[in-house]
């Protein structure tokens, strides 16, 4: 079964604006990733933020962290072209079976020029 | 520079025929890993490998089968029994297995004849 899932499943915003993803989750984890997708080509690795923390930034994103909600945010500030792409987020599952990372079926964002 | 290896990019696949998709590391990871991503969705997991001479079933390991006799190479062979293997496949990597960010290749686009 599915632990994470993305909110929006699309998003299309201007360049310069500010572009939010969430992403729930069911059960508790101990960590959670964020990923992104170009066309055609693997994922990368954008950032990890543990279940003790809170917010974690990296640039221009910000990642936040409600583990009593079971949720998280990925921002992209000042949204650019080059942000086009789709993101996942990641999560491990403290009572699965064996340890792995679950994906998302991701949120698909378009910056336009 | 580091970094995982796909090949080849693209393959086409005849009914009854195995294909086999190459996967090449040189991060020195312990941990690889094979997905499958159909269109518009999220990552599923068919196989992992822990270590060399070593690796488990993922979620979806009906029709598919791998190998892992050096830490560097974990090939994915599609068999004539995966009934529907029109996707793309993408192969990752992390130091140790679980929930340790993954590093991604390119991906294999597999289609029918």
């Amino acid at each position: 079964s599915q632990q994470g899932e993305e909110d929006p499943q699309a998003l299309s915003i201007q360049e310069g604006e500010n572009a939010t993803m969430n992403c729930s989750y069911k059960t508790s984890i101990n960590n959670l990733q964020w990923y992104r997708q170009n066309s055609g080509r693997g994922l990368v690795h954008l950032i990890l933020i543990r279940s003790n923390e809170r917010e974690k930034h990296s640039g221009r994103l910000r990642v936040t962290l409600d583990t009593s909600k079971k949720s998280s945010s990925l921002l992209i500030t000042a949204s650019r072209a080059a942000d086009t792409a789709s993101y996942f987020c990641a999560t491990d599952g403290v009572k699965t079976s064996y340890d792995k990372v679950i994906f998302g079926p991701g949120t698909s964002l378009s910056v336009i020029p | 520079d580091g970094g995982i290896t796909q090949s080849p990019k693209y393959l086409f696949r005849k009914e009854g025929q195995n294909v086999t998709l190459s996967c090449e590391q040189n991060l020195n990871h312990d941990a690889m890993y094979w997905y499958r991503q159909d269109p518009g969705q999220g990552l599923r997991l068919i196989y992992y490998s822990q270590i060399v001479n070593d690796f488990q079933k993922g979620d979806i390991a009906e029709g598919y089968s791998v190998s892992r006799e050096k830490k560097e190479s974990f090939p994915l062979t599609v068999t004539s029994a995966q009934k529907n293997p029109t996707a793309f496949y993408l192969c990752a990597s992390s130091i140790k297995q679980g929930w340790q960010p993954q590093h991604f290749g390119d991906g294999t686009r597999l289609s029918i004849l």
